[in-house]
Order: structure tokens, then sequence, then C-alpha cells
């Protein structure tokens, strides 16, 4: 069946570091692609997606490219910043609808330190 | 793990009448659940934050006498969908924070897919 495999925690760096944290999913069809971060306290929010192969989404300086040829949807981002720590999830949407059509990885937690 | 279990994953209701969903997690205390909705083909919104023993919070547009929420112990949250329209129809999620796990400290439900005829 269709699942998210994600990188796990915790992920500690320091300020102005790069970051990537690696999904890989796999899925039948053509499945639209998420990241989403929950911050302390805050329920999640979306921070970019991808809707077809090659596709790059982007977003507070946050990149993911959807890479059909390896199944995977890394976030990377080039000078992480405190301010970034939260928890990371990558998530699946199937194209069709249906009971169960979302799929989320087990989330990665960032700890940025000054 | 960590289970959060979802009840139930299909229901059909007809106009007007109330629908109630459940979260539970099974293994751990959620002092914090949260509920979403998916609208098709799109990513999720936030409907609201719900605190065992207190009020839950909801997002702006969110309506509060719609969308009743209850969390009345640490491993049970409901979500009640009074008068149900058709245009109540999606898909809702909800997740619980598991705050003695720093790692993965939320775990998602696996949705109900609600229709309203």
């Amino acid at each position: 069946g269709d699942s998210v495999t994600q990188m796990e925690g915790p992920v500690t760096l320091s300020e102005e570091a790069f970051l990537t944290i690696n999904c890989t999913y796999t899925a039948t069809g053509y499945p639209s692609l998420f990241w989403y971060v929950q911050y302390p306290g805050e329920g999640l929010q979306l921070l970019l997606k991808a809707t077809k192969a090659d596709d790059k989404g982007s977003n507070k300086g946050f990149e993911a490219t959807y890479r059909k040829e390896t199944t995977s949807f890394h976030l990377e981002k080039g000078s992480v910043q405190v301010s970034d720590s939260a928890v990371y999830f990558c998530a699946l949407i199937r194209d069709q609808t249906g009971a169960n059509n979302l799929f989320f990885g087990t989330g990665t937690r960032l700890t940025v330190i000054p | 793990g960590a289970v959060v279990s979802q009840h139930p994953s299909r229901v059909i209701c007809k106009s007007g009448t109330s629908v109630k969903i459940e979260c539970r997690s099974l293994d751990f205390q959620a002092t914090t659940m949260f509920w979403y909705r998916q609208f098709p083909k799109q990513s999720l919104m936030l409907m609201a934050t719900s605190n065992e023993g207190s009020k839950a919070t909801y997002e702006q547009g969110v309506e509060k006498d719609k969308f009743l929420i209850n969390h009345a112990s640490l491993t049970l949250s409901t979500l009640t969908v009074t008068s149900a329209h058709p245009e109540d129809s999606s898909f809702y999620i909800c997740s619980a924070e598991d705050r003695s796990s720093y790692n993965s400290p939320l775990h998602f439900g696996n949705g109900t897919r609600l229709t309203v005829t």
C-alpha cells in the first residue's frame, strides 16, 4: 500500500547550517507530495507542495523536488535559523478520493541552536 | 508504536442529521488533539485545536456551533458535525500529540470520509 518513509529525528543543527530531511514514498498512480511543519503548541501548517514529477515546491527558504525516479521528496534549506525549530512531516495525497488518501511520515524534529 | 484510532472511516448521512467522529489515542495520553479537514485533492486545513478539559480553539472561519469538539478525557476527542449539509462532505482527520515522545510527538488517525446526501 501507499506509505511515506521519513528520516528519523531528532536533528540538531547550528544556525546557518544546511538542512536535509529525507523523505521517500511508495504509491500507486501519481500522488501529490507535501511538507508540513508543526511549531511548538500549534497544529500543522503547510510548508510546501509539489503535484507532479520534477516540480519544485518552495517556501520560506525551504525547497523540495518531486523525484519520481527515486520516489523522493527531500526537504532542504541552505541556512537554517533558530525559528525553524519545529517538527516536519512529509505527506502524500493520492489523486483520487477515497476513505484514506492521505499518508504521513512519522515526523522529524529539528532543533536549531544559536 | 503510538497509534491513533479514528472512527468511523466512512460515513454517509442525510442532510440535516448529525454525525460524530471519534479520535482515540490507544497507548498514550493526548493532552492536545487537532482536527483537520481535507478538500478534494487539496492539503489539510486546520479546523480546531482541542485541549483536554477545556474548550476547543477554532481557526478563523470554522463555525464552532456547527463543528462541536469535545475532549473529555486524555485519550478521546470527538468531532460532531451538526445539521450536516452536502457542503460538509469532506475528509476529516485527527491528530494527537504525545508529549512524552520527543522524536515523533504527533500521530494521525486514518481519517473519516463523510458524505452528506
